[in-house]
């Protein structure tokens, strides 16, 4: 199956740092990436659409000039947590799709703020 | 907006036990998945759904989906203890794919022996 990678896997920053975490699809073009949220112990909450060449779309609530994200290729995408607060401390889950139905995720990376 | 609900949240069962888990949704849509997740791991897909009527399975599990009631399930037969997991089923938002998922609070599975 495809397969996503997600760099780092875990990150802890001070306060008011930012932090970078890529996504990249290994053995397919992703046409589209995606940005998601856990919170422990809840669910997924997409935080931004990405696509190639293109500026992201963000949904309601998460603004887009704290959570920086640039798809620059068709196998990777970044997402940048700038002036990170403790707040912002989470999973972060990406996915890519290529022409299919099927997202595939990465293994998430986890960001504490210290 | 889209909501997804799914009960129920947390479902303790013994081994050798058939349950299901359910999933309705909101508005109308064309894609609903099905994905597990182990602690501290990302998501495992499991089921894409891209029909009424679409049923699939693999192993112990068996998703359906009938979109004029909204509603997928997951079906467990004979459970086993390695299926003890986080259980999220997502609604795509919009026709063809593009948009992101939309997923329910997830189902936390506990297989006792």
């Amino acid at each position: 199956g495809a397969v996503v990678s997600q760099h780092p896997s875990r990150v802890i920053c001070k306060s008011g740092t930012s932090v970078k975490i890529e996504c990249r699809s290994l053995d397919f073009q992703a046409t589209t990436m995606f940005w998601y949220r856990q919170f422990p112990k809840q669910s997924l909450m997409l935080m931004a659409t990405s696509n190639e060449g293109s500026k992201a779309t963000y949904e309601q609530g998460v603004e887009k000039d704290k959570f920086l994200i640039n798809h620059a290729s068709l196998t990777l995408s970044t997402l940048t947590v700038t002036s990170a607060h403790p707040e912002d401390s989470s999973f972060y889950i990406c996915s890519a799709r290529s022409s299919g139905e099927t997202q595939y995720f990465g293994p998430g990376t986890r960001l504490l703020v210290l | 907006e889209l909501k997804v609900e799914q009960n129920p949240l947390f479902l303790s069962m013994q081994e050798g036990k058939n349950y299901t888990i359910y999933c309705n949704y909101s508005t109308t849509s064309d894609r609903l998945y099905w994905y597990r997740q182990d602690p501290g791991k990302s998501l495992e897909s499991l089921f894409v759904l891209l029909s009424n009527g679409a049923v699939k399975q693999e192993g112990r599990l068996m998703a359906s989906l009938d979109t004029k009631a909204r509603l997928s399930t997951l079906h467990i037969t004979a459970a086993v203890h390695d299926l003890s997991a986080t259980y999220f089923c997502a609604v795509g938002r919009s026709g063809g794919g593009a948009d992101g998922l939309t997923f329910g609070k997830g189902t936390h599975l506990i297989i006792q022996p």
